[in-house]
């Protein structure tokens, strides 16, 4: 069964940097799992934030970036601001029309 | 504005059946896939199927083989869900998404409608 890791949690100063990493518990995440990157804050429905391992989606500020670093997909958060307090997911596309979230990152900006 | 906006939900005992609905408006209904995402109480999202455009494939989690359907209408700019046999464990809030199958992703969400299925 394919297990997609996320760190359960992490912290980051305002103004800071912070990258959360998105993996496989059997292989490497490469540029062909097409990852995107999802942010949720209770009681809200996801925004998509990336898309295609680096892609920004429409209206997302240039301080969220996403890549792959070493076997893993990676989501950067330059900058952080308080309302990027939020709960942080990775998809990665398995094929055949499957896709498998990741269990989370809660963000916690302090 | 484009939009998605997600109804049916409710409370149904275990092993009964419900049937979510979704709208679309603002975008071309048609010439999109579409996806149901759920989400159980303090837990994280979870995939639960996909249609292309046509409804040529049609895709699901392991978990709900056999039990869910989904299905569109695409005259009446509408994604639905038939949820049959259902368990505790399905209670969660449902969100309709957007699915682009040009990098297999989400692009647009719905708020969601919440089931509860009560053991």
């Amino acid at each position: 069964q394919t297990v997609v890791t996320q760190e359960p949690s992490f912290s980051v100063s305002p103004g800071g940097t912070v990258t959360l990493t998105c993996g496989l518990n059997s292989g490497s995440v490469s540029t062909s799992y097409y990852p995107s990157w999802y942010q949720q804050t209770p009681g809200q429905a996801p925004r998509t934030l990336i898309y295609n391992t680096n892609t920004r989606s429409s209206g997302v500020p240039d301080r969220f970036s996403g890549s792959i670093l070493g076997n893993k997909a990676a989501l950067t958060i330059t900058g952080a601001q308080a309302d990027d307090e939020s709960d942080y997911y990775c998809v990665v596309y398995m094929g055949s029309g499957i896709s498998v979230f990741g269990g989370g990152t809660k963000l916690t900006v302090l | 504005e484009v939009q998605l906006v997600e109804s049916g939900g409710g409370l149904v005992k275990s092993g009964g059946s419900l049937r979510l609905s979704c709208t679309a408006s603002g975008f071309t209904f048609s010439g999109y896939g579409m996806t149901w995402v759920r989400q159980a109480p303090g837990k994280g999202l979870e995939w639960v199927s996909s249609s292309t455009s046509s409804s040529s494939s049609i895709y699901y989690t392991d978990s709900v083989k056999g039990r869910f359907t989904i299905s569109r209408d695409n005259a009446k700019n509408s994604l639905h869900l038939q949820m049959n046999s259902l368990r505790a464990e399905d209670t969660a809030v449902y969100y309709c998404a957007r699915w682009r199958g040009n990098y297999f992703h989400m692009d647009v969400w719905g708020k969601g409608t919440t089931v509860t299925v009560s053991s």
